[in-house]
């Protein structure tokens, strides 16, 4: 059973306009949750993050919300650019439990057109 | 600052050959990871570590095994490669009270024919 859902394999999004890239989880252990950006033949590169006390968090032009009654939490990128064209992963964590380790969801891939 | 660094970045096997993929970091984080991404999926963990002397099975250890002697490494060693086994492999570290997530190496692609 899947923990860490990403229902949508890809997106494409014009320049300049918002990607909303979306997760939903099942474990209501989770209490830590990581959005990470990856390119071809590179490591995944940690992105924004986002605490269960909190339902949003905003670094630049990246926004996590979190809902937590729904278990869902979406990442915004406002404006979008071409360099943010991308697979990205969801992830979470029981920060305080078992060592930290993450559960990743599939990976949704962004494709940004100039 | 290196970060994680992970050897070889490919590497071809025959069924039944063993070895071992080396990760190395030097940011003297306790917690390290090896996750596997196989195409199209995401990454699941089959070994992890708190620290030196300490290891401990993930999602898919089968197959594989590991140590930790120092801070710095956690090897992860295949034994008896299977095509199963062809996968992307990643090593990540971080530290107990780092809210930023991991530090992921670059990766080892492996192909077992």
């Amino acid at each position: 059973d899947q923990q860490v859902k990403q229902n949508s394999p890809s997106l494409s999004v014009q320049e300049g306009r918002i990607s909303i890239l979306n997760c939903d989880y099942t474990n209501s252990m989770f209490d830590y949750f990581l959005w990470y950006k990856k390119y071809p033949a590179e490591g995944p590169t940690f992105l924004i993050s986002i605490s269960s006390i909190k339902d949003k968090n905003e670094d630049g032009r990246f926004t996590v919300f979190l809902n937590k009654s729904a278990k869902h939490l979406s990442l915004h990128i406002v404006p979008s650019q071409p360099g943010d064209s991308a697979v990205y992963f969801c992830a979470a964590s029981g920060i305080n439990t078992n060592a930290g380790k993450s559960t990743f969801g599939d990976g949704t891939t962004l494709t940004v057109k100039p | 600052n290196a970060g994680v660094t992970q050897t070889p970045k490919f590497r071809i096997l025959k069924i039944g050959q063993s070895m071992t993929l080396q990760c190395t970091q030097d940011m003297n984080h306790n917690y390290m990871y090896w996750y596997r991404q196989d195409p199209g999926m995401g990454l699941k963990l089959i070994y992890y570590s708190v620290g030196a002397g300490i290891t401990d099975k993930g999602e898919v250890p089968n197959g594989y095994n590991v140590s930790r002697s120092t801070t710095e490494d956690f090897p992860l060693r295949l034994e008896l490669a299977a095509p199963s086994q062809t996968s992307v492999y990643f090593c990540a570290s971080r530290t107990p009270t780092d809210n930023y997530g991991y530090t992921f190496g670059s990766g080892t692609r492996l192909t077992v024919v």
